[in-house]
Parts: C-alpha cells; sequence; structure tokens
C-alpha cells in the first residue's frame, strides 16, 4: 500500500461542466501520473508530475490540466468536461522501478 | 518508448505455469521491460521488471532473449486469483517512467 487515495470516486456530471479529481500521497514521492482508461483499453497516460509544480503532457493531455502545488497533491482538472471523457481514472506514484496506482475515479459525463 | 505485441487472451489450467509472450523488437538499449497486472477493475499491480538478466521474484519469473527483442513472463503455478490483464510495458532509464500500456493479455485461468 503506497498511501494513494483519490477523491471522488464516483462523479457523475453534465457536459461543460469543470471537474477537479484529487490525488492525494502520503509518502512523499517525487514522481505522480494520472491515467485514463477506457472499456477494452488499456491505460493511457494524461499527464505526469516530477515535482512541485513541474509537470508535462502525457499521450492525452488535450481537454485536462493539471496542477501540483504540494508534494502530495496531483490535482487533474476537466475545464469543461465533455462525453468523451467519461472514463476511469488512475492516479499513480512511481518509487524505485515500480508504479503504484490507486484505487481510481469512475467519472460520467452527461 | 518502444512499443510492445502481445497475445490478446490466453488461457492456463490451474497449478499449471502460466507463460505469457511479449514482443519489444525496437527496445532500445537503456530501455527496461516492466510486467503489470490487471483485476478486475482495480489499478494496476507490479509484477517484475528486468533490463538483460533473467529475473525472479515472489510472484513470477522474467526470462528476456539475448537480443532483448522478446521476453516472458511466468507465473510458476497458476492460481484463479491470477485471472486477470497482463500488461508489458518497455520504458526507459530517464526517471519519469512514461508508460504506455498496451491492451495487454487477458490470462484466465481456469480450475
Amino acid at each position: 500500500d503506497a498511501g494513494i487515495t483519490q477523491s471522488p470516486r464516483h462523479k457523475v456530471t453534465e457536459t461543460g461542466t469543470p471537474v477537479t479529481l484529487r490525488c492525494h500521497q502520503t509518502e512523499n514521492h517525487r514522481y505522480m501520473y494520472w491515467y485514463r482508461q477506457d472499456p477494452g483499453h488499456g491505460l493511457r497516460l494524461i499527464h505526469y508530475s516530477y515535482g512541485v509544480k513541474d509537470t508535462d503532457k502525457g499521450e492525452v493531455s488535450d481537454g485536462y490540466s493539471v496542477s501540483r502545488s504540494k508534494t502530495e497533491d496531483f490535482l487533474l482538472t476537466l475545464e469543461s468536461a465533455t462525453s468523451s471523457q467519461t472514463s476511469v481514472y488512475f492516479c499513480a506514484i512511481s518509487w524505485a522501478h515500480e508504479q503504484y496506482f490507486g484505487p481510481g475515479t469512475r467519472l460520467t459525463v452527461t | 518508448d518502444a512499443k510492445t505485441t502481445q497475445p490478446t487472451s490466453m488461457d492456463c489450467a490451474e497449478g499449471r505455469a502460466a507463460n505469457l509472450p511479449c514482443n519489444h523488437s525496437t527496445i532500445s538499449g537503456n530501455e527496461y521491460v516492466y510486467w503489470y497486472r490487471q483485476i478486475h477493475s482495480q489499478g494496476p499491480q507490479y509484477i517484475i521488471h528486468g533490463l538483460k538478466n533473467n529475473e525472479t521474484n515472489e510472484m513470477a519469473s522474467l526470462i528476456i532473449t539475448e537480443d532483448r527483442k522478446s521476453s516472458t513472463l511466468i507465473l510458476p503455478h497458476a492460481t484463479l486469483r491470477d485471472t486477470a490483464v497482463y500488461y508489458c510495458i518497455v520504458s526507459g532509464p530517464s526517471g519519469t517512467y512514461k508508460y504506455i500500456f498496451g491492451t495487454g493479455t487477458r490470462l484466465k485461468v481456469l480450475a
């Protein structure tokens, strides 16, 4: 258990509304990641962070922004949610060649 | 980062060894091979990783060919709890570990 929590665990929102997902870790790890997973697909990297205020894009970053003002928190924001962003979102940290994943947030955009 | 190719699905009898292959023919010399698995809708779980040499831990063994273009994950005595999607990932040593997951192999362990 790498001490990773995600909130909320489930959310239903309407198209066009802003949504923020939170990832919290208790171990002070430097690297944090946001992935999304759609049915029948593996995880796809959205954004990652390599330190406070240091973030970079992954392979599917359009429509998403992130912020990391504290080591322990990595926020993922959908500025204006669309139905194509309905997905399961996983946060992860990496440590010594291993990534540890949170329990996931199931987001439905109606 | 190099891409990987895995079979879509495999079956294995309970108690037998499960051998999951992965092709990574474009792997670079400094890239590692990682294996993760995902059970139901949980977050992926790290299994093992390697660079050149074969590796073994309490969960599995990783066999990497000499040319490093393919590898095999071995679960020595598969149980029903090993039913999962297994992902083979190749990633560089940059420290950021930006994984490309692919669709993985769905392993079903049969009673």
